[in-house]
């Protein structure tokens, strides 16, 4: 069963620095581009980046581009994202999703909320 | 970066009835168009990809169509568990880039 968990949310003052986690399981973890999208309060869905297999591509929203980056560590089987600059806009819900081909998503994990506020 | 426009913004209709969900692209994005479910407090579901191709497990109630910059969602006979929100998203460049939502709710 593929299985995506988050972790590493929480309450952030404005500029401050957060490191959200996602570990996987249930699938070759190596093999997927994986993606971050994240949900603002009562809001909809903005997706915010993803990554190549071998983590050699990345690709952000113009939004985060210098703040967020997206990593991950195959042998581990674990995808991050480092939020750097934290404003109070970047205050959501993130999801970890295991992406089919470079394109859309077919497994979410059930997210972790990030609150930035002094 | 292409904008994604889904209307109506809320659909209200009665359980057993047609549901049509329309989804615009500022651009075409050929048939890289992907639609979700998501019901409060749970994480997005897949439910159509390629404009038209359901992953297993979804029902045969749920159909999607189009290409280029016009697509539908069309769920057949609306059950209990189908009233939630629905999103597009198109994955033809990046930034991916989702629309606003359209609610399904009970009418």
């Amino acid at each position: 069963e593929v299985q995506l968990v988050e972790s590493g949310g929480g309450l952030v003052q404005p500029g401050g620095s957060l490191r959200l986690s996602c570990a996987a399981s249930g699938f070759t973890f190596s093999t997927y581009w994986m993606t971050w999208v994240r949900q603002a309060p009562g809001k909809g869905l903005e997706w915010v980046a993803n990554i190549k297999q071998d983590g050699s591509e990345k690709h952000y929203v113009d939004s985060v581009k210098g703040r967020l980056t997206i990593s991950r560590d195959n042998a581990k089987k674990s995808l991050f994202l480092q939020m750097n600059s934290l404003r109070a806009e970047d205050t959501a819900v993130y999801y970890c999703a295991r992406a089919a081909g470079s394109g859309y998503d077919d497994f979410w994990g059930q997210g972790t909320l990030v609150t930035v506020s002094s | 970066e292409k904008v994604m426009t889904q209307s109506p913004a809320t659909l209200s209709v009665s359980p057993g009835e047609r549901a049509t969900l329309s989804c615009r692209a500022s651009q075409s994005v050929s048939s890289n168009l992907a639609w979700y479910q998501q019901k409060p407090g749970q994480a997005p579901r897949l439910l159509i990809y390629g404009a038209s191709t359901r992953p297993p497990g979804i029902p045969a109630r749920f159909s999607g169509s189009g290409s280029g910059t016009e697509f539908t969602l069309t769920i057949s006979s609306l059950q209990s568990e189908d009233f939630a929100v629905y999103y597009c998203q198109q994955y033809n460049n990046w930034p991916l880039t989702f629309g606003g939502g359209t609610k399904v709710e009970i009418k």
